[in-house]
């Protein structure tokens, strides 16, 4: 089992529909990255989080430490938000356990 | 300021041959990171750096050497190139506290 697991694996979507892509852990964390890799392209970090929510414009993310499990939302979804969506967990050494990645596709 | 770049972007290596990956930052960032990303995988760490003349090994050092001898760059070298290091090489830094990881634009590299 790994230690986090994203999922769907594979989501797609009509522009301007609500997305969610979800992450649980099994581990101690201390933090929780959400990063946003583009086909062929590099990767941003789109949020680190160890509690509560963070939004940057059309996207918010959440995080539950009890539940060990957090959540990244897209409102007003566009076709640009198409991307490879992947969590990551920062082990008490500060190093990424790495989730599989969502691919989400927006179709116009 | 430019954050992270990697120099080079594409390189075509045949076995045997060795070369070195750039990563510069102007953020003044400690940590420095080394990944590779392989097809249908996530990234995986080769080494890392706390700060300047530092190094340690991540997940998959094996076939590649680091060095930090300025804060600023972080040297990946692949001294006898295989096969199977064909992938898509990311550097990433991270501020002291537990900030957000930046990451440069990825190294493309074959090795034939």
């Amino acid at each position: 089992k790994n230690e986090v697991e994203q999922s769907p694996q594979n989501l797609t979507a009509q522009e301007g529909e609500f997305i969610t892509i979800n992450c649980s852990y099994s581990v101690g964390i201390s933090a929780l990255h959400w990063l946003q890799q583009h086909p062929g392209g590099g990767i941003v970090s789109l949020f680190m989080l160890s509690s509560g929510k963070k939004k940057h414009g059309r996207l918010i993310a959440t995080i539950n430490i009890q539940e060990k499990h957090s959540s990244l939302h897209i409102t007003a979804s566009h076709p640009r938000d198409s991307a490879v969506y992947i969590c990551a967990a920062v082990d008490s050494n500060y190093q990424l356990i790495w989730g599989a990645g969502t691919k989400l596709i927006i179709k116009p | 300021n430019a954050g992270v770049t990697q120099t080079p972007k594409f390189r075509v290596l045949k076995t045997g041959q060795s070369m070195t990956l750039l990563c510069a930052q102007d953020m003044n960032h400690e940590y420095m990171y080394w990944y590779r990303q392989d097809p249908g995988m996530g990234l995986r760490l080769i080494h890392y750096s706390v700060g300047e003349g530092t190094t340690a090994k991540g997940e998959v050092p094996d076939g590649y050497n680091v060095s930090r001898l300025k804060k600023q760059n972080f040297l990946l070298g692949l001294e006898s190139a295989a096969p199977s290091q064909t992938s898509v090489y990311f550097c990433a830094t991270r501020d002291s506290g537990r900030g957000l990881r930046v990451f440069g634009p990825g190294t493309r590299l074959t090795v034939l």
